[in-house]
């Protein structure tokens, strides 16, 4: 049963700590992207990579966020440092490639206080 | 102007309906449109992928793509309660963003 999975499924962090979201896509997909969804905001995309190489991350907040892949099967986001403002559930979703269907994790509930 | 527009909603529909649910996109040069249901407290899913213009059937689904127009739409026909959900328009854009609209609630009553 393939699926992005992602770690962990819930996150409670005070205010000012690091925190690292993970997420292993499908196996074969060369294509990652990682979103924030919120009520007010909706799914806003954060970056994408495309074999590991990251192809846009304009829409991060670039002084406290980062993402990477360090290898085929992992992409982390961290945010360091956190404010309650990153409350919000984070995907990562994965896709064969730049053109076709993407697939969603279950999502990092992230709760900073 | 944002880059995916949808109606919020909620849109209401009675069991056995038809819903039709639509989608602006600005990105002349986007190039593949999906239509995603997310439940509440659920990752999206999803459901219809259209890359050329026309309609493309997938069991009670349909979905109709206007490039020139700049519209993706969804029906859902025999509309039923498990249908009620939120349906998420995607854009591929030109540059490759896979970008999302904020979603239409769909209700259907019983």
């Amino acid at each position: 049963d393939a699926r992005v999975t992602q770690t962990p499924r819930h996150k409670v962090t005070e205010m000012g700590q690091e925190v690292t979201m993970r997420c292993q896509p499908i196996l074969g997909h060369n294509t990652v992207f990682w979103y924030r969804q919120t009520m007010m905001q909706g799914l806003e995309l954060l970056a994408y990579f495309r074999n590991r190489a990251p192809l846009d991350d304009s829409g991060m907040p670039k002084d406290r966020f980062s993402a990477e892949m360090p290898d085929a099967t992992l992409a982390t986001l961290k945010i360091q440092p956190s404010e309650p403002r990153d409350s919000a559930v984070y995907f990562c979703a994965s896709g064969p490639t730049l053109n076709t269907e993407a697939f969603f994790g279950q999502g990092t509930r992230l709760t900073v206080v | 102007q944002k880059e995916v527009e949808q109606n919020s909603g909620p849109l209401s529909v009675p069991e056995g309906a038809i819903a039709s649910l639509n989608c602006t996109y600005s990105d002349r040069g986007s190039q593949s449109f999906f239509w995603y249901r997310q439940y509440s407290g659920k990752s999206p899913e999803l459901i219809m992928s259209i890359y050329s213009n026309g309609d493309k059937e997938d069991g009670r689904f349909t979905a109709q793509l206007n490039k020139a127009s700049q519209y993706v739409s969804l029906l859902i026909r025999d509309s039923q309660p498990s249908d009620s959900a939120t349906y998420l328009c995607a854009v591929n854009s030109g540059t490759y963003k896979y970008i999302f609209g904020t979603g239409t609630r769909l209700k259907v009553l019983a």
